[in-house]
């Protein structure tokens, strides 16, 4: 199995700050890399397919990055929605897997 | 306005079953491969399975921890998918997602989600 981590775990940040989140893939998986933001109590709601495509209606504030192993989700001018966990996962091969998620929370 | 509304979930007892539901609207649901996802609580995302679509044969996935023990069904005529579980165990504990996957370019990626609905397995 593909596994997926990313860093850091945690994260603090000010309103409107720049920031930046790593997931590295276990083995090269192409582009085929999603990122998904959820806020507590909430279903997960998808942002970026491909690596560095934003999904309809997702502001481009959110950028990303990467092929093969490393991957980058970049979200600039935070505002206090973006405050939430990320999460990347990969769709190379079966079974489909996420890694451990980002908390991004406010400084 | 796409939709999808999970449904079945509830308390049972391990080696119990349970039947998840997820009716969807506002989209050829025939047409899209369709996956499940679950969150035990306060952890993180884990893929369940899939399955894919009739011109797919309908085939499925999964996730080693459920195979054997999960088999995803679906109903086109009614657009529905389902998720019957079988020989539930205590880790099986989540909120159960089902989530609708879009084809764009050769990419098969997730793009809207279910609120999802919770199962508990506990004596």
């Amino acid at each position: 199995d593909i596994q997926m981590t990313q860093s850091p775990s945690s994260l603090s940040a000010f309103v409107g700050d720049r920031v930046t989140i790593t997931c590295r893939a276990s083995q090269d998986i192409s582009k085929y890399l999603a990122w998904f933001q959820q806020k507590p109590g909430k279903a997960p709601k998808s942002l970026i397919y491909a690596a560095s495509s934003l999904q309809s209606g997702v502001p481009s504030k959110f950028s990303g990055s990467g092929s093969g192993t490393d991957f980058t989700l970049t979200i600039s001018s935070l505002q206090p929605e973006d405050f939430a966990t990320y999460y990347c996962q990969h769709y190379k091969s079966y079974p489909l897997t996420f890694g451990q998620g980002t908390r991004l929370e406010i400084k | 306005e796409v939709q999808l509304v999970e449904s079945g979930g509830g308390l049972v007892q391990p080696g119990g079953s349970l039947r998840l539901s997820c009716a969807v609207s506002g989209f050829t649901f025939s047409d899209h491969y369709m996956d499940w996802v679950r969150q035990a609580p306060g952890k993180g995302l884990e893929w369940v399975g899939r399955s894919r679509n009739k011109a797919n044969s309908y085939s499925t996935e999964y996730a080693a921890s459920v195979k054997g023990r999960f088999t995803i069904s679906r109903d086109d005529s009614k657009n529905s998918l389902y998720l019957q579980m079988n020989s539930l165990k205590t880790e099986d504990t989540a909120v159960y997602h089902c989530v609708r996957v879009v084809q764009v370019a050769g990419h098969y990626t997730m793009d809207v989600w279910g609120p999802g609905t919770t199962v508990t397995v506990s004596s």
